[in-house]
């Protein structure tokens, strides 16, 4: 069966600092991946999606970035956090066109303090 | 343009009684999905359904039910005799068969809380 895993579960980290966040799904291969964003209140912002290894797209620009390495691998960084930063980050993943429905990861909440 | 609409922002209710969530969408395709999930206190998103547009049969699994109608653009569900584990944030999503990237479009959410 597929699973996805998302680490950390939370992460506090001072203004300035690097991020990144790791994202893993097992029991698939070629899967669409996405990062999304939950901010103060409970909106969910689509922040990068993948379609293959080193295929990336951006849906907003920010202090944010992603890369996928391997199939099943998506990774989100940032080379100095910003306070907006701040938030809930899911990673999700979906076969083909998504027809099915997202799954997603348990999710990374992180403070910038 | 596609856009999805949950006006409700939090609904409280006691427990055993029945609550409805709004879901208002907007898309010119003639083929698309709808979805709902639920967001526990813990954070991850769970699956609940799935109702592509060709199917506006109304569905009932348990003490959750859903209302799909195309010609209001309506996605609505409910939960019948809520109970307090049903206290979460629940999103309603739209996912468009042209957009080959599988870019799901969720509303804002409705806030349940379910008081004993």
């Amino acid at each position: 069966s597929q699973t996805i895993h998302q680490w950390p579960a939370t992460l506090v980290q001072p203004v300035g600092s690097p991020l990144s966040l790791e994202c893993t799904v097992e029991g698939t291969s070629n899967p669409n991946l996405y990062w999304y964003r939950q901010a103060a209140g409970r909106g969910l912002q689509l922040l990068f999606y993948s379609v293959g290894i080193g295929q990336i797209s951006s849906e907003v620009p920010q202090n944010l970035s992603a890369s996928r390495p391997q199939d099943r691998q998506f990774i989100l960084s940032s080379k100095k956090l910003l306070l907006s930063d701040s938030g809930f980050y899911l990673c999700a993943w979906t076969e083909g066109q998504g027809n099915y429905g997202y799954t997603f990861g348990s999710g990374t909440r992180l403070t910038v303090v | 343009a596609q856009k999805v609409t949950q006006a409700q922002t939090e609904i409280s209710v006691v427990e055993k009684e029945d609550v409805t969530l709004d879901c208002v969408y907007e898309t010119r395709d003639t083929t698309y999905y709808l979805f709902w999930y639920k967001q526990p206190p813990s954070g991850e998103l769970v699956f609940l359904i799935r109702r592509n547009s060709f199917d506006e049969q109304n569905e009932i699994s348990g003490r959750y039910s859903w209302n799909f109608q195309k010609s209001t653009s309506s996605f609505n569900f409910t939960i019948t005799a809520s109970q307090v584990v049903d206290s979460a944030v629940y999103f309603c999503a739209l996912l468009m068969t042209t957009d080959s990237w599988g870019k799901l479009q969720f509303g804002a959410g409705t806030q349940v809380v379910v008081t004993p």
